[in-house]
């Protein structure tokens, strides 16, 4: 079981570039999140998604854009890259609301921004 | 805002000694507490988990304590192992937990021999 799977798994942009980081999951299941972690500071939602077509702002979303593309892809896109942007980024999925699959994590992007 | 606050940072500890991590809350909504582990290089994991009609639960050598009124909980791991060398995430959420999760800043635990 691949579980949920993030592309890349490094990449290094210049500021002003743009780039979409890709996330799928196999579990069928509804919700997929996006977060950021930074040293100190934990994980912080950027966005998510409770089900497929509905995507709603986390606790900081400013610089980002995301799209579900179906129930089992959800895409974070940085429209024009800024080195405060420079975070390991992690992708999760979990059963939603009522369910009792709790949130599973990918193994991160790494995105510096010089 | 920090709605979930994790101390201590960093943690060292003797192999066989006991592991504890705190954390504190502020929204009342909360009704799911997990604990997640992460590794060097890999994605958080679900370690434990506790909603607040129980005050501990207890899965092999790892216990969640939960203080309602106090609006705290914390993770003790019991005979400490070098293999539970690792970051430790708490975290909460309203819903069961099937929700976006607030997470505390982390804990870096060692376990030297």
């Amino acid at each position: 079981n691949a579980g949920v799977t993030q592309t890349p798994k490094f990449q290094v942009l210049k500021t002003g570039q743009s780039m979409t980081l890709q996330c799928a999951q196999d579990m069928n299941h509804n919700s997929m999140y996006w977060y950021r972690q930074d040293p100190g500071m934990g994980l912080r939602l950027i966005y998510y998604s409770a089900s497929e077509g509905t995507t709603d702002k986390g606790e900081v979303p400013n610089g980002y854009n995301v799209s579900r593309l179906n129930k089992r892809e959800f895409s974070l896109r940085l429209e024009s890259a800024a080195p405060s942007q420079t975070s390991v980024y992690f992708c999760a999925s979990s059963g939603g609301r009522f369910s009792n699959q709790p949130q599973h994590f990918g193994d991160g992007t790494r995105l510096s921004i010089l | 805002q920090q709605q979930v606050k994790q101390s201590p940072q960093s943690l060292i500890v003797q192999k066989g000694g006991i592991s504890i991590i705190n954390c504190a809350y502020e929204n009342t909504a909360f009704d799911y507490f997990p604990w997640y582990q992460q590794f060097p290089g890999k994605g958080p994991a679900l370690l434990i988990a506790i909603r607040p009609d129980v005050s501990e639960k207890k899965e092999g050598r790892f216990t969640i304590s939960f203080n309602k009124s106090a609006k705290q909980f914390s993770l003790h791991i019991m005979d400490s192992q070098p293999g539970d060398s690792a970051t430790y995430f708490c975290a909460a959420s309203i819903n069961f937990g099937n929700e976006k999760l607030t997470f505390g800043t982390g804990t870096r635990l060692t376990i030297i021999p």
